[in-house]
């Protein structure tokens, strides 16, 4: 299957500042790419839909400007939380569709707000 | 609204056994169906998937039966094995350029040695 990676698997952050999680389709261009929040034991809540070179569409419920979301390229979409808060602290993973039709997730970046 | 109803919430299997996971949907306009399977702390990973011109699609140990016209579909794992021991989430998308995935509650699989 297709590869996406997620960088940083983890980050630690203190309350107030801003923290940059990058997506990256390996082996495919994606023109659509998805960002996802899980808590434990829950399933995957859609936070935003992101398209190549246009604005990110969020669900209702979503802070745009709290969660920055960028899509530059085919192969990398960039999720910026501003403002962290504890609350903010969660499993975030995103995710990537292929021209066929198939979604595939990366590995999920734990983020920590202290 | 819950669009897709994932049952049951967990599950026990013995090794060797079948485990099997079922989802109902209600919109007739889904015509896509994957399930993931989930390992704690990891992403999602795309497991089978089915669409509603066929009714049974088989990988491996792993095999998702549809049932169009009572908008069920189920995932059977053949032979489970510990390793098999994850979260399942079964989901459901329209096919158009800009729909996304509905996904199930999920269902935690342990299969016991």
């Amino acid at each position: 299957g297709a590869v996406v990676s997620q960088h940083p698997s983890r980050v630690i952050c203190k309350s107030g500042t801003s923290v940059k999680i990058e997506c990256r389709s390996l082996d495919f261009q994606a023109t659509t790419m998805f960002w996802y929040r899980q808590f434990p034991k829950q399933s995957l809540m859609l936070m935003a839909t992101s398209n190549e070179g246009s604005k990110a569409t969020y669900e209702q419920g979503v802070e745009k400007d709290k969660f920055l979301i960028n899509h530059a390229s085919l192969t990398l979409s960039t999720l910026t939380v501003t403002s962290a808060h504890p609350e903010d602290s969660s499993f975030y993973i995103c995710s990537a569709r292929t021209a066929g039709g198939e979604q595939y997730f990366g590995p999920g970046t734990r983020l920590t707000v202290t | 609204q819950q669009q897709v109803k994932q049952s049951p919430q967990s599950l026990i299997v013995q090794k060797g056994g079948i485990s099997i996971i079922n989802c109902a949907y209600e919109n007739t306009a889904f015509d896509y169906f994957p399930w993931y399977q989930q390992f704690p702390g990891k992403g999602p990973a795309l497991l089978i998937a089915i669409r509603p011109d066929v009714s049974e699609k088989k990988e491996g140990r792993f095999t998702i039966s549809f049932n169009k016209s009572a908008k069920q579909f189920s995932l059977h794992i053949m032979d489970s094995q510990p390793g098999d021991s994850a979260t399942y989430f079964c989901a459901a998308r329209m096919n158009s350029g800009y729909s996304t995935l509905t996904f199930g509650k999920g269902t935690m699989l342990l299969v016991s040695p």
